[in-house]
C-alpha cells in the first residue's frame, strides 16, 4: 500500500538549515510527484513545493530563495532543505503524493519542527 | 498568488446538511480540491477537481462549483465529521484556504 513517512530533527536553531527526508513505499518516484506542505501550530496549510516525476522542482515564491527539494529514486526518498530558519518556520511538515500536479491523495503523518535557541 | 477564502467556523446538528464555501481571488476553472483534517492527523483527500469523490470517501460528501466559487456539501452530517475542512487550488501553483472548522451541536 502507499505510504509516506517524514523524518528529521525536531529542533533547529535560528539561522540554521533544516533537512527533512520523506521515505515512500508502494509507488515509484519516477511515476508520481511528491510535495511538501507545512502547518504552523493551530494554523492552516501552506504548500512549500514539490518535485515532479520527471525531476523538475517547483517552489512557492515566498520561500523559493531558501528552498531545495531533491530525491534519490533508488532509495525512494525525497529531501527538503530550507536555509536561514526563523521562529516563524516552526510547523508540522508533511510530505504528500501529488496527482497530475493537482491534488494530494496520500499524506505522511508529518514531522514537527521547532525553531528555537 | 491565488488567495482562497473560507468561513472560519460552522456549527450544525447531526443529520443536517451543511455547505462549506471556498472563494478564489481569481478563476481556477475546476482545479479545486477539498481535504478533511482531524486534530493530530494529516489531511485526507475528500474531493478532487471540484466534484470528483476520492476513493473510499462516503457519498455523503459532494463538491460543486467552477471558476471562483466552490462548495463542499455534507449530507447528512455525522458526529465523526467534526474536523477542519480545507480547499486547495492547483490552477496557479498551489494554495490552500484558511480552513473551516466544523463543529456539531
Amino acid at each position: 500500500q502507499v505510504q509516506l513517512k517524514e523524518s528529521g530533527p525536531g529542533l533547529v536553531q535560528p539561522s540554521q538549515t533544516l533537512s527533512l527526508t520523506c521515505t515512500v513505499s508502494g509507488f515509484s518516484l519516477t511515476n508520481y510527484d511528491v510535495g511538501w506542505v507545512r502547518q504552523p501550530p493551530g494554523k492552516g496549510l501552506e504548500w512549500i513545493g514539490e518535485i515532479w516525476s520527471g525531476g523538475n522542482t517547483h517552489y512557492t515564491p515566498p520561500l523559493k530563495s531558501r528552498l531545495s527539494i531533491s530525491r534519490d529514486t533508488s532509495k525512494s526518498q525525497i529531501f527538503l532543505k530550507m536555509d536561514s530558519l526563523q521562529t516563524e518556520d516552526t510547523a508540522m511538515y508533511f510530505c504528500a503524493r501529488s496527482r497530475y500536479h493537482d491534488y494530494f491523495d496520500y499524506w505522511g503523518q508529518g514531522v514537527m519542527v521547532t525553531v528555537s535557541s | 498568488d491565488t488567495v482562497l477564502t473560507q468561513s472560519p467556523a460552522l456549527a450544525v446538528s447531526p443529520g443536517e446538511r451543511v455547505s462549506i464555501s471556498c472563494r478564489a481571488s481569481e478563476g481556477v476553472d475546476s482545479y479545486m480540491h477539498w481535504y478533511q483534517q482531524k486534530p493530530g492527523q494529516q489531511p485526507k483527500l475528500l474531493i478532487y477537481k471540484a466534484s470528483k469523490l476520492a476513493f473510499g470517501v462516503p457519498a455523503r460528501f459532494s463538491g460543486s462549483g467552477s471558476g471562483t466559487d466552490f462548495t463542499l456539501t455534507i449530507d447528512p452530517v455525522e458526529a465523526d465529521d467534526t474536523a477542519t475542512y480545507f480547499c486547495q487550488q492547483s490552477w496557479n501553483d498551489r494554495t490552500f484556504g484558511g480552513g473551516t472548522k466544523l463543529e456539531l451541536k
